[in-house]
Parts: structure tokens; sequence; C-alpha cells
């Protein structure tokens, strides 16, 4: 089955720096890719996605990119901002007969930002 | 009002009881969902149901059972709890579309002592 790898764990950076996670997937049929942000006491929410028909995707301050060829998809935030600090969940699926995808997560990123 | 909505937040109990841990959303949604969230794990699901009448063991359904009562409601049980299954568990909604955004309630933090 589908395996996912995120890293690092935890990323510390400076307010206004850029942040990078980055996740490697091992099943090449896998086709969608979403980000999801957990804040403290919270459940995780959806902030970005990737399909594998496009190579990237920018919404404001975040951005995915997705490398089939090497099976990895990463997340960058610019201009951090405190209350970027979160854990972040990486995943992916694939479609199957059922029309249902079985998302599969990577095991988070705690990232820090310090004012 | 939160969209879903998990009952207790936190439970402590001990090895052998049975626990039951409930959810309810108002999205509308025919999709639910259970994880679990472990330290370095990340989110594994647990069982997950289409609808009513249909439902389907997720990758660590062992130790675990279900029940969806209405749309609205799915409930989670562990029949006789054993310290493993101290987590962080998270019921979540989708709709039935491809690629449907999953919406996760607060989490129920259970310790098994």
């Amino acid at each position: 089955g589908e395996n996912v790898e995120q890293h690092p764990s935890t990323l510390s950076v400076q307010e206004g720096d850029s942040a990078v996670i980055k996740c490697t997937y091992s099943d090449s049929a896998s086709n969608y890719f979403p980000w999801y942000k957990q804040e403290l006491g919270k459940g995780p929410q959806l902030i970005i996605d990737i399909r594998s028909n496009v190579g990237e995707k920018k919404d404001q301050r975040i951005a995915v990119t997705l490398n089939k060829t090497a099976k990895h998809f990463s997340l960058h935030i610019t201009e951090t901002q405190p209350e970027d600090s979160a854990v972040y969940f990486c995943a992916a699926s694939k479609s199957v007969n059922t029309g249902f995808q079985k998302l599969v997560f990577g095991t988070g990123t705690r990232l820090l930002v310090s004012p | 009002d939160a969209d879903v909505t998990q009952t207790p937040r936190n439970r402590i109990t001990k090895t052998g009881k049975r626990i039951m841990l409930e959810c309810s959303q108002t999205k509308g949604h025919d999709r639910m969902y259970w994880y679990r969230q472990d330290p370095g794990l990340g989110l594994r699901l647990i069982y997950y149901s289409f609808d009513v009448k249909d439902i389907n063991k997720g990758e660590i359904s062992d130790g675990y059972s279900v029940s969806r009562q209405a749309q609205a409601k799915f409930s989670l049980s562990l029949e006789s709890a054993i310290p493993n299954q101290t987590a962080l568990y998270f019921c979540a909604t989708s709709g039935s579309a491809t690629n449907e955004k999953l919406f996760f309630g607060s989490g129920t933090q259970l310790s098994v002592l």
C-alpha cells in the first residue's frame, strides 16, 4: 500500500523567513495530494491541495509543488507569521473503483515561527 | 457552532472498560470517518462510512467498532480498552465527490490506564 514520509518532524523559523516541508510517496498511481494544518487543540484543516496533472499551485503565501517522477511534493510558506505555527500534515491518495480515495497521511511537521 | 462535534473532549478510563466516542455533524455530508492520531505516526483511518448502511474497516480497525445511527451521527466504541489505545481520536466528514476535503472535529483525547 501507499506510504508517505514527511520531513522534517520539527521546523523553527524566524518571522518573515520561508518554510519548506517535504513529503515523498511510494505509490506512483497516487494522484491527489492535500496539505492539512492542525492548530493547537483543533482538528486538521485543509489549506491547499494539488492533483497529479499540475506541477505547482499557489494560494497567497502558501504554495505546493509536485514532482511525479521523483514521487515527492513540498509545501512552501513565504513571509511566515506567528499564526503559521501549527502541525502540518501531507497526504496522498489514488482513485479506486468505488470512487473513494483513501488518504494516507504523513507523520506531521511541527512548525514554530518565532517573532 | 461547530460543524463536526465530538464528545467527550477528554476521557480517562481503565483497562478493560467499554468506551464510546460520539460524533455528530451539521454539514449534511454522507461520508464520515474515524481517525486516530499518535505522536510520530500521523493520522490513521480506523473506520469509514459512506451512508447509514455502508460501514467499512480502515487500516487499524482491530479493537474498535462503530455505529452509524443516522446520517449525522457516527460513534466509535472500544469494547475493552487497552493502554495502547491511548491516543487523540478525530471524527471527520466529507462530501461524496472525488477528492472532497475532510472536515475534522476538534478531537477526543483518550487515556487508558
